[in-house]
């Protein structure tokens, strides 16, 4: 139980396109998601968090109108990178969780390539 | 504020030896305790959690003790395998007193293990 499906894996796209990602909550109902991005070699940053049916919060430093996130239902959290740029390639992570103080649930992650 | 400090890496070990990798925290409020393991190209997976102190949390022959005293939850093996070998995360997820959980968890920076045949 508690699984988490990311998509895609890896996308490959040319500087200025947007990219959408998709994280869903295959078995469980999800009040909460999360954006994390990943460095090589490097921890996870949190990039927001969102709750059904509620604006996304932002943690500092990290551009709300670059990173648009969207939460409409129980089981589906969307990531946006738009008008996307080189440094903006990295691996992102989302998680979902049942309730507060319940463990995250993760998925396995996009590979984000901007050429 | 909240911060999760793991050993530094990489961890090489032999097929069979014991594993220690140590994670102290500190944390206002009620932390619960997680470790999460990564696979290479793979997102985190839960690996085992602790609520409250001396709390042991296990899985797959990997365990940890929530020492609130020594505010530690390090995590040992004892006996790996090479297909063990992965990033391991220590986290936590706090509470404050009284209130509700904001669900947040804070990282460690990451530990790698390479286990040998």
């Amino acid at each position: 139980g508690a699984v988490v499906s990311q998509h895609p894996s890896r996308v490959i796209c040319k500087s200025g396109t947007s990219v959408k990602i998709e994280c869903r909550s295959l078995d469980f109902q999800a009040t909460t998601m999360f954006w994390y991005r990943q460095f090589p070699k490097k921890s996870l940053m949190l990039m927001a968090t969102s709750n059904e049916g509620s604006k996304a919060t932002y943690e500092q430093g990290v551009e709300k109108d670059k990173f648009l996130i969207n939460h409409a239902s129980l089981t589906l959290s969307t990531l946006t990178v738009t008008s996307a740029h080189p440094e903006d390639s990295s691996f992102y992570i989302c998680s979902a969780q049942t309730g507060g103080g319940q463990p995250q649930h993760f998925g396995d992650g996009t590979r984000l390539s901007i050429l | 504020g909240n911060s999760v400090t793991q050993m530094e890496g990489p961890v090489t070990l032999s097929e069979e030896a014991f594993l220690t990798i140590n994670c102290t925290y500190t944390a206002t409020g009620y932390p619960s305790l997680f470790w999460y393991v990564q696979y290479p190209g793979e997102g985190l997976q839960l690996l085992l959690k602790a609520t409250k102190a001396d709390d042991k949390g296990s899985n797959k022959g990997f365990e940890a003790t929530y020492r609130k005293e020594t505010t530690s939850f390090h995590l040992e093996k004892g006996s790996v395998q090479v297909s063990d070998s992965a990033v391991y995360f220590c986290a936590l997820s706090a509470v404050p007193a009284g209130g509700t959980s904001y669900g947040k968890l804070t990282f460690g920076q990451g530990t790698i293990l390479t286990v040998h045949p």
